[in-house]
């Protein structure tokens, strides 16, 4: 297995339910994102898991909590998202303290919530 | 007014044709510039990557900073079917702290015509 793999690829969940999304990367990198990629918009960058930081977009609710147990590992809980949640979530994984890692991403997961 | 524009297109051509796909940007502080490619049902992938103001070439594609003007240009010769994705340009201060917080544009979806 090589790269930065996601599960599930697809997941439809009602505005009522609990899942979580999982991120692992087999890079050796020691920094992992997550980002929301919707329609006609810009990637945003949801939350940041290095060595020296842990960065959040203050824009993003709370129903979204991410989890990152270790440097190869990262998980996006969710809870009572809205219709608007919908979209492709990626992961990214890079190297931290080199001038220049490009971002390395899995292929995401198609949430659809109804 | 957003830091990265991007037309989204969509841009249509036939195969063989020289495509030229663009990005303005705000920040003058930024100084690394990439490409990504994403094709359809995938996650983003780097394409180029340039440091300041020049060009990079590789293969078919060209990489064009013009940081005077804060605009960034991707050239793709002798266009093929197989180059059919959304470009996304993304650029960012550089640093050696911390992870990498890369600016994306909204992307520009492609098409190249047999």
């Amino acid at each position: 297995e090589t790269g930065v793999t996601q599960t599930p690829r697809h997941l439809v969940m009602g505005m009522t339910n609990k899942k979580s999304l999982k991120c692992e990367q087999h890079l050796g990198h020691n920094a992992m994102y997550w980002y929301k990629q919707s329609a006609k918009k810009p990637l945003e960058l949801m939350f940041v898991y290095s060595l020296e930081e842990r960065v959040e977009n203050n824009s993003v609710p709370s129903r979204f909590s991410p989890e990152c147990p270790n440097s190869s590992h990262l998980f996006l809980h969710l809870h009572t998202l809205q219709p608007e949640d919908s979209a492709l979530y990626l992961c990214a994984s890079s190297q931290e303290k080199q001038r220049i890692s490009p971002l390395h991403f899995g292929n995401g997961t198609r949430l659809t919530v109804t | 007014q957003k830091e990265v524009e991007q037309d989204p297109g969509p841009l249509s051509v036939p195969e063989g044709a020289i495509v030229s796909l663009n990005c303005t940007y705000s920040n003058s502080a930024f100084q690394y510039f990439m490409w990504y490619r994403q094709y359809s049902r995938k996650g983003p992938e780097l394409l180029m990557y340039t440091y300041s103001s020049g060009n990079k070439e590789d293969g078919r594609f060209t990489a064009q900073v013009d940081k005077s003007s804060k605009y960034i240009s991707l050239f793709i010769r002798d266009s093929q079917p197989s180059d059919s994705a959304t470009y996304l340009c993304a650029m960012n201060e550089g640093s050696y702290q911390g992870a990498q917080k890369l600016v994306f544009g909204q992307g520009t979806r492609l098409t190249i015509n047999p």
